[in-house]
């Protein structure tokens, strides 16, 4: 497709239920972002892949987020046993070229707003 | 930890007028500088980006300042049109894939 396309646009899950949030870059952009934004917030980093390889998890707020991205395409956020404090939207973002070459930003996605009940 | 900092969470202009939005970071590391502009249910849309070793960059009515003693960038609109209503967000990064998000103002042009 013409952008970055995130499925699905809502999720509702119950506290403890395990979520995949799903993100399809850009055809042949390289980089791919996740993002996480609480209400009223702008986005907090979260991890970065490199085509397949995951060069950077330093923002997942803890070993209960996942994230792959096994052919250097689609990727998938898991969330396990959610919590309240997970509820948020999650912005997935792709880029053609590798960080460091940032002058036209990322594309992102329109985002999976998470709702933990 | 908050790098960046949007401290107008609003701003109400009216159209044709200039709209001027302010952004300020504390990391001096940071040598790219970006703005993003969110409509709702949509994801952030790059807007304009400049680089530490500029303090201006112009494209069309945006344009955008870099005051790097002062560790401020702001975005002036000019003029404002009614299609500019939205969230703007600031960002930052320094050659590294952890890119700083402002929480944004939301920025109103009334017709």
């Amino acid at each position: 497709g013409a952008g970055v396309s995130q499925s699905p646009r809502y999720k509702v899950a119950k506290r403890g239920q395990d979520v995949a949030l799903r993100c399809d870059p850009i055809s042949g952009h390289v980089s791919l972002f996740w993002y996480q934004q609480a209400l009223g917030q702008g986005p907090e980093f979260l991890t970065y892949f490199q085509n397949e390889a995951q060069l950077d998890k330093s923002g997942l707020p803890s070993d209960r987020f996942f994230a792959e991205r096994p052919e250097g395409s689609v990727s998938t956020l898991k969330i396990q046993r959610t919590q309240q404090e997970d509820s948020a939207v999650y912005l997935c973002a792709s880029s053609l070229l590798p960080p460091g070459n940032t002058h036209y930003g990322y594309t992102f996605g329109s985002g999976t707003r998470l709702t933990v009940v | 930890d908050q790098q960046v900092k949007q401290n107008s969470p609003s701003l109400s202009v009216q159209e044709g007028r200039i709209s001027i939005l302010n952004c300020d970071y504390t990391n001096s590391m940071f040598d790219y500088f970006l703005w993003y502009k969110k409509y709702p249910a949509e994801g952030p849309t790059f807007l304009i980006s400049i680089s530490s070793i500029k303090d201006k960059n112009e494209d069309g009515r945006f344009t955008v300042f870099l005051n790097k003693s002062a560790k401020h960038l702001s975005l002036h609109i000019v003029p404002s049109q009614p299609g500019d209503s939205a969230v703007y967000f600031c960002a930052a990064m320094y050659n590294n894939n952890d890119m700083r998000f402002g929480a944004g103002t939301r920025l109103t042009v009334k017709p």
